[in-house]
């Protein structure tokens, strides 16, 4: 079954440091996202693209957020100057379509900032 | 806006006996529900779905059913194994629109 692939799987980062968080969704998916997940809370939304660009995003995602498609197949998610509190698990997905069907959602990139 | 409320844990289980997760949800339109499950030091896994009213959606031994009259979408299992120990999250999306989930219960199922 095809599987959306998320590396790395943990990744330990000073306060203040860059990090980019790499996925590869599913190939014939048009529509990719972002949520996180802060240890012990609800899986929150913070960007979904299609087309090129945002489509939506959440208050969550500020300046400090980015995302890009730099090729064909990845979807990354760049934190500019990481703080302590995105310490997080990171999920990518991808749908096919923006209708009613379930995401494919990758097993997590978990950030720690120290 | 659109928001779930999923009953808290955590649940601790018998193995065998019968699991309810209760789940309700407010959204405007008409949502499809969606039950999650992460087991530990995993990813999120799609466990069962319903895109309208009075659909059940079923996996693994799980039921849930879409009911519009009472916002609910309740996850329920006859008989839990130790292998069902994980976190469960209800969530729901409208077309086109970004899931909303739920805090998650955990379920811990003891032999």
């Amino acid at each position: 079954e095809p599987e959306v692939t998320q590396t790395p799987s943990h990744q330990v980062t000073q306060m203040g440091q860059e990090v980019i968080l790499r996925c590869v969704p599913i190939s014939n998916h048009l529509y990719f996202y972002w949520y996180r997940q802060i240890l012990g809370q609800k899986v929150e939304f913070l960007v979904s693209f299609y087309n090129n660009e945002i489509s939506e995003k959440s208050e969550i995602f500020d300046d400090q957020f980015s995302v890009e498609r730099p090729d064909g197949s990845n979807f990354t998610l760049k934190i500019r100057s990481t703080k302590l509190e995105d310490s997080a698990m990171y999920f990518c997905a991808s749908s096919d379509a923006g209708a009613n069907y379930g995401y494919t959602f990758g097993s997590g990139t978990r950030l720690t900032v120290v | 806006g659109d928001s779930v409320t999923q009953m808290e844990g955590p649940v601790t289980l018998s193995e065998e006996a019968f699991l309810t997760i209760n789940c309700t949800y407010t959204a405007t339109g008409y949502p499809s529900l969606f039950w999650y499950v992460q087991y530990p030091g995993e990813g999120l896994q799609l466990l069962l779905k319903a895109t309208k009213a009075d659909d059940k959606g079923s996996n693994k031994g799980f039921e849930a059913t879409y009911r519009k009259e009472t916002t609910s979408f309740h996850l329920e299992k006859g008989s839990v194994q130790v292998s069902d120990s994980a976190v469960y999250f209800c969530a729901l999306r409208r077309p086109g629109n970004q899931f909303y989930f739920g805090t998650g219960t955990s379920l811990t199922v003891i032999p």
